[in-house]
This record gives structure tokens, C-alpha cells and sequence, in this order.
């Protein structure tokens, strides 16, 4: 079945550092990928999405690169801020499942000053 | 004005009650979702409606039974509440019911005691 894997967190990272999550995913066809974000004791976001492959998303200066070839689509950002502390989740939809998103198991960035 | 909006956000109640969390979209989508978050942060899907019918029933408890009056609407009923249904609950819609991202609510934290 369908399956995303992240990297396990929590990741702590000093204030301007750079920060890559990374992400794998199991699918049948060509799944959209996702990448949402939940704040504290709030929602979930929707940070940056890819639909095909080789597609880049972006957003907030976080950026994730759709890789067919490695079953891939890791978060990077190159400075990292103490407002970026959240949770991190990647997901994915398949055709034909309804819109189901499957999500990996999160990854918690805590970010110092 | 909030795109997905679920009351209440806090739900504490005891075991053996019947409780009912509540969502509306406003953004004119088909397709409806409720996503349990357990305490570990996993998520996974509950159910989805698509043009207020059922398409996504995903291995849920007979006690838990969705409502959708109305596109815009997706209710979640709970009967005889059990400890172990104590997780965060998200609403969430989507354009269609295929390949695309979902727009989540704010969440409802559900504790029985």
C-alpha cells in the first residue's frame, strides 16, 4: 500500500542554521506530495505541494523537490527561525483513493535563538 | 473569515457519553474529511464525503457515524465514548475528491475521563 516515511525528530537547530527533513514515500502511479506544517496547538498548514515529478514547491523559503527516481521529497531551508518551531509533516494523495492523504509520522523542529 | 471552522475546539466529557464535534467549509469545495490525531501526532483518515456521500470509510468504529447535510457541512457523532477515543479531531475539505491538497480546521482536542 501506500506509505510515507519521515525522518524521526525532534530536530534542534540553532537560530540561521539549515534545516533539511527528510521524506520517502511508497505509492502505485504518480502521488501529489505535500508538505504541511501544525504550530502549536493549531492546525495543519499547508506549506508546499508538488504534482508531478521534478516539480519544486516553495514557500516561506522552504523549498522540496518532487524526486521520482529516489521515491523523495525532503523540506530544506536554508535559515532557519525561532518561528519555524513545529511539526512537520509530509503526505501524499494517490489518483483513485478518494483524496485520501496518507502522512508520515512527523517531524518536531525546535529552533534556538 | 476562516476557511474550515469545527466547534468546539475543546471537548472534555465522560465515558459512556454521546458527543458531536461540528464542521463548515466556506470555500465552495466537493469533498469533506475527519482526520483523528492521536498522541504521538500520527493522523490518519477517518472518513471522507464527496457531494455529501460517503466514499471514505477507513476501519472506524460503529460508534463514530458522520453526517453530511450539505456540501459545506461534515458532522462527527460519537456515541458511548471510550478513553481511548481521547485524540484531536480534524475537519478538513478539498476541491474534489482526488490528488490534492486539503485545507484542515482548527482542530477539536476530545478528552474522556
Amino acid at each position: 500500500g501506500n506509505s510515507v516515511t519521515q525522518m524521526e525528530g525532534p530536530v534542534t537547530l540553532s537560530e540561521e542554521a539549515f534545516l533539511t527533513i527528510n521524506c520517502t514515500y511508497t505509492a502505485t502511479g504518480y502521488p501529489s506530495l505535500f508538505w504541511y506544517v501544525q504550530y502549536p496547538g493549531e492546525g495543519l498548514q499547508l506549506l508546499l505541494k508538488a504534482t508531478k515529478a521534478d516539480d519544486k514547491g516553495s514557500n516561506k523559503g522552504f523549498e522540496a523537490t518532487y524526486r521520482k527516481e529516489t521515491t523523495s521529497f525532503h523540506l530544506e531551508k536554508g535559515s532557519v527561525q525561532v518561528s519555524d518551531s513545529a511539526v512537520y509533516f509530509c503526505a501524499l494523495t494517490a489518483y483513485n483513493q478518494g483524496g485520501k492523504l496518507i502522512f508520515g509520522q512527523g517531524t518536531e523542529l525546535s529552533v534556538k535563538p | 473569515d476562516t476557511a474550515v471552522s469545527q466547534t468546539p475546539k475543546y471537548l472534555v466529557t465522560q465515558m459512556g457519553n454521546d458527543k458531536s464535534i461540528k464542521c463548515e467549509q466556506n470555500l465552495g469545495h466537493d469533498t469533506m474529511y475527519w482526520y483523528k490525531q492521536d498522541s504521538k501526532k500520527f493522523l490518519k483518515i477517518m472518513f471522507s464525503y464527496n457531494n455529501k456521500e460517503l466514499i471514505i470509510n477507513e476501519t472506524v468504529p460503529n460508534r463514530f457515524s458522520p453526517k453530511s447535510p450539505d456540501k459545506a457541512h461534515l458532522n462527527l457523532h460519537i456515541n458511548s465514548l471510550e478513553l481511548g477515543d481521547s485524540a484531536v479531531y480534524f475537519c478538513a475539505s478539498s476541491q474534489r475528491a482526488s490528488n490534492t491538497e486539503a485545507f484542515f480546521g482548527q482542530g477539536t482536542r476530545l478528552t474522556v475521563v
